[in-house]
């Protein structure tokens, strides 16, 4: 399958700091990528769509001035944890989608944060 | 509001024994079904798209029932290895992105 790789794996951070996370398509292009976040015990919620070259679109309750998003390039999105706080602790993923036969999505292998 | 429901478990079940998960989803408008396998804290990964005329892969097998708008996983001849969480996944539908996921259904099998 597709190939998505994540940077960094894991993250401790103070409170108060930002965090940037960076989503890459290794092998090819995606015009969307998705970000989500999973808490312990927790099923994924999908947090924002990130789209090449517009603006993410975010899920309600999920504010877009903290969790900032850009899509620059073809095979990059990432996603920046602003004036992080402990609660914003958790196992933050993101897919690619790939349209190919059966649309589906390919996941990153994701980064721990943990905000002290 | 959109969901997917799973029992959570965990299935015990020996190894070599065939189980079945269900899940079942609220949103209509959904089009795609997944099932992915999610390891202890590591991404999902894909196991098999679900398709309305139900489909096989191996020892894994999928249906889907849109009337009752029901997915089922059936796993034959169990193997240490399969034991994981297994995540019921459908899109959202309507022209919407993105994947709604149910909480998993936590298998172990045991030798």
């Amino acid at each position: 399958g597709a190939v998505v790789s994540q940077h960094p794996s894991r993250v401790i951070c103070k409170s108060g700091t930002s965090v940037k996370i960076e989503c890459r398509s290794l092998d090819f292009q995606a015009t969307t990528m998705f970000w989500y976040r999973q808490f312990p015990k927790q099923s994924l919620m999908l947090m924002a769509t990130s789209n090449e070259g517009s603006k993410a679109t975010y899920e309600q309750g999920v504010e877009k001035d903290k969790f900032l998003i850009n899509h620059a390039s073809l095979t990059l999105s990432t996603l920046t944890v602003t004036s992080a706080h402990p609660e914003d602790s958790s196992f933050y993923i993101c897919s690619a989608r790939v349209l190919a036969g059966v649309e589906t999505q390919y996941f990153g292998p994701g980064t721990r944060l943990l905000v002290l | 509001r959109k969901e997917v429901e799973q029992d959570p478990g965990p299935f015990n079940v020996p190894e070599g024994a065939t189980v079945a998960f269900n899940c079942t989803y609220s949103n209509s408008a959904s089009q795609s079904f997944f099932w992915y396998r999610q390891d202890c804290r590591k991404e999902p990964k894909l196991l098999m798209s679900v398709y309305s005329s139900g489909n096989e892969d191996g020892r894994f097998t999928a249906q889907l029932n849109r009337a009752s708008q029901y997915i089922s996983l059936l796993i034959r001849d169990s193997k240490l290895s399969d034991s994981a969480t297994y995540l019921c996944v459908v899109n959202q539908g309507g022209g919407a992105d993105g994947l709604t996921f149910g909480k998993g259904t936590h298998l172990i099998i045991q030798p």
